[in-house]
């Protein structure tokens, strides 16, 4: 079916320590994964992204790893700092899709400890 | 800020009325998605409107429509409100381009509380 789902609901790091947000998605047609980052009271905000083709990609301060043997995505953050708490959802989109609908997972809440 | 504005706020409704929600897209996007987002969850896609039609649907009941207008912006309205109904109302916009990877981008969200 179509769904999107998370290890953790909670994490919890020391500041300017790597963070590490897991996911695990079910639909192995999907193509490509996107996560987002939603602060309080605000909207989703794109992160970072990657096609089903590619087994990882860059951003700045943020890395994401696809396994698709697995079906397993993550988020690492490198050098966790205040700002990045917030909950974070990967999410799916497949182009079989007549829409552009994205599946959003659950989300895990990225807790940063002083 | 992704320049994705909504109206209202915050709203309160009583079971059984409708409700119209707003959302002015990013300039230069020519499609919007509508999504629910029940606290302590992910968002759930609604619909979406290019061009001023409908172009996918959700697993949402009819009293759930939308309207997009020539400048692109766009309405959700709800009718026969149900508690269940409670949650965050998130519009994105983005530019079709035909392809996956096109990126949406979110507005701050409506908080609709159903009384």
């Amino acid at each position: 079916g179509e769904s999107v789902g998370l290890h953790l609901p909670t994490l919890s790091v020391q500041e300017g320590d790597n963070s590490i947000i897991n996911c695990a998605y079910s639909n192995s047609a999907s193509d490509y994964f996107i996560w987002y980052k939603q602060e309080s009271g605000k909207g989703p905000q794109f992160i970072i992204d990657i096609r089903s083709n590619m087994d990882k990609r860059q951003g700045q301060r943020v890395t994401v790893l696809l396994n698709k043997t697995v079906k397993h995505l993550s988020l690492q953050i490198a050098a966790t700092q205040p700002g990045d708490s917030a909950v974070y959802f990967c999410a799916e989109k497949w182009d079989a899709n007549r829409d552009d609908k994205i599946i959003f997972g659950k989300g895990t809440r990225l807790h940063i400890l002083p | 800020e992704t320049g994705v504005t909504q109206s209202p706020t915050h709203l309160i409704k009583t079971r059984g009325q409708q409700v119209t929600l707003r959302c002015s897209s990013q300039s230069g996007h020519n499609t919007v998605s509508w999504y629910q987002q029940a606290l302590g969850q992910g968002p759930q896609f609604i619909f979406q409107y290019y061009r001023e039609e409908e172009n996918g649907r959700g697993n949402f009941p009819p009293r759930f429509s939308g309207l997009q207008f020539p400048n692109y912006s766009s309405e959700l309205n709800v009718n026969a409100l149900e508690l269940d109904d409670s949650a965050l109302y998130l519009c994105a916009s983005s530019l079709w381009g035909g392809s996956i990877t096109d990126t949406q981008y979110f507005g701050p969200g409506t908080r609709l509380t159903v009384l």
